[in-house]
């Protein structure tokens, strides 16, 4: 069935270093990704999109990969600040006109200082 | 640019009641998504509105309905009320053509008692 999912619930690392969230995707059609952040108490936020026709996309601090041969999404954050700690989640979305996402579990990412 | 504001933040309702949850997403967007997030299920798709129209919908009871207005605001509805209707109900704003970014308000929490 449709799933997205994530190899890790939990990351921790150093103020500074950098930071690799991975994520599986089990649909084929999807087409549209997204990377969201979610802080305690509040929505998700968007972080950086990548559609299917594209491998990288670079944002401030932010990259995402995708490998669609293996269906594999990752969000890379540069020099990894205390603010970047929360839950970062990824969602896609197939083609054909709906806006529906179909999310991952979620990695939570503890910054240390 | 004000965001998507979702109303009430909080509520606590008891079993066999029903709830109407609002949405105003942000100007100029036309779809509004409604998710259900909680610790065991993370976030799961309710229906999407694009236009006044229900344009898809995830996997849950009939008990949980929506619409939208012709200034887009949404409402959610879930009738019969139960424990595990307990939950951060999310919506989502975006322009609603092919897979673009979606904007999330910060949710309201309902508590089945």
């Amino acid at each position: 069935g449709e799933s997205v999912g994530l190899h890790l619930p939990t990351l921790s690392v150093q103020e500074g270093d950098n930071s690799i969230i991975n994520c599986a995707y089990s649909n084929s059609a999807s087409d549209y990704f997204i990377w969201y952040k979610q802080e305690s108490g509040k929505g998700p936020q968007f972080i950086i999109d990548i559609r299917s026709n594209m491998d990288k996309r670079q944002g401030q601090r932010v990259t995402v990969l995708l490998n669609k041969t293996v269906k594999h999404l990752s969000l890379q954050i540069a020099a990894t600040q205390p603010g970047d700690s929360a839950v970062y989640f990824c969602a896609e979305t197939e083609q054909g006109g709906s806006e529906k996402l179909v999310f991952g579990k979620g990695t939570k990412l503890t910054v240390n200082p | 640019k004000a965001g998507v504001t979702q109303t009430p933040r909080y509520l606590i309702k008891t079993r066999g009641q029903q709830v109407t949850l609002s949405c105003s997403p942000i100007s100029g967007h036309r779809s509004v998504s409604w998710y259900q997030q909680t610790p065991g299920q993370g976030l799961q798709f309710l229906f999407e509105y694009f236009s006044e129209t229900q344009r898809n919908k995830g996997n849950f009871p009939g008990r949980f309905s929506g619409r939208q207005f012709s200034n887009s605001r949404s409402e959610m509805n879930v009738s019969t009320l139960e424990l595990g209707d307990s939950a951060l109900y999310l919506c989502a704003s975006s322009f609603g053509t092919v897979n673009t970014e979606a904007f999330f308000g910060q949710g309201t929490r309902l508590t089945v008692v």
